[in-house]
């Protein structure tokens, strides 16, 4: 089993759209959770960061840590065809600052249709 | 714009060959990582190097692939022979000890094809 396990979907929704993308994870030493993006054929790219649970807003993205569940959530409000791209979670143990090895889940690929 | 800049961005080559990806870290950064995604494995670490020491390379198939970083503006890594279950897109980032972030900041890739 991986230590972070992420629904690959594909997921497809209309533009305007609530999205929730999901991650688990079973090493409880993580402490610090990412998202990033990556465009087809690109790198990815730090969406956000939180490292204590609750939620954390910006503009049209919030992430939400349950690290007594050890959920990790990203919600994206009023998706647009922009938002289409591959999203993963990462984690790491820290301690903060480290610039330490992270751990990625396999990624989810979102489709917002116009 | 500073920005991970990894070459060759495409390398298709014969299996037994021998690969080299070179990543020009983003400078100022001391840490620099390489990955390797694939379809059915996602994003998987490789190596590590802080201050060009390698920390942790125990993701790397050691009897094929190597990593190095012989200055601090350039990580190399390489595959001598290549197989075809090498094919994957390979990603350099970099990334700064000692802020309160871990952000690493990732390069475009290479993607490797091995026949």
């Amino acid at each position: 089993q991986k230590e972070v396990e992420q629904d690959p979907g594909p997921l497809s929704v209309p533009e305007g759209a609530i999205v929730s993308l999901n991650c688990t994870y079973s090493n409880s030493a993580f402490q610090y959770f990412m998202w990033y993006r990556q465009y087809s054929r690109k790198g990815p790219e730090l969406l956000m960061y939180t490292y204590s649970s609750g939620n954390k807003e910006d503009g049209r993205f919030t992430a939400q840590v349950d690290k007594s569940s050890k959920y990790i959530s990203l919600f994206i409000r009023d998706s647009q065809p922009s938002d289409s791209a591959t999203y993963l979670c990462a984690m790491s143990v820290g301690p903060i600052g480290s610039a330490r090895q992270l751990t990625f889940g396999s990624g989810t690929q979102l489709t917002v249709l116009p | 714009d500073a920005r991970v800049t990894q070459t060759p961005r495409h390398k298709v080559t014969e299996m037994g060959q021998e690969v080299t990806m070179r990543c020009q870290p983003i400078l100022g950064h001391n840490t620099v990582f390489w990955y390797r995604q694939t379809m059915m494995q996602g994003l998987e670490l490789l190596a590590y190097f802080r201050n060009r020491a390698p920390l942790d390379d125990s993701g790397m198939p050691k009897d094929r692939f190597s990593a190095e970083m012989p200055d601090a503006t350039l990580a190399t890594l390489k595959i001598q022979p290549s197989e075809p279950r090498d094919s994957a897109v390979y990603f350099c980032a970099s990334g700064l000890a000692g802020l309160r972030t871990d952000t690493q900041y990732f390069g475009p890739g290479t993607r490797l094809t091995v026949l």
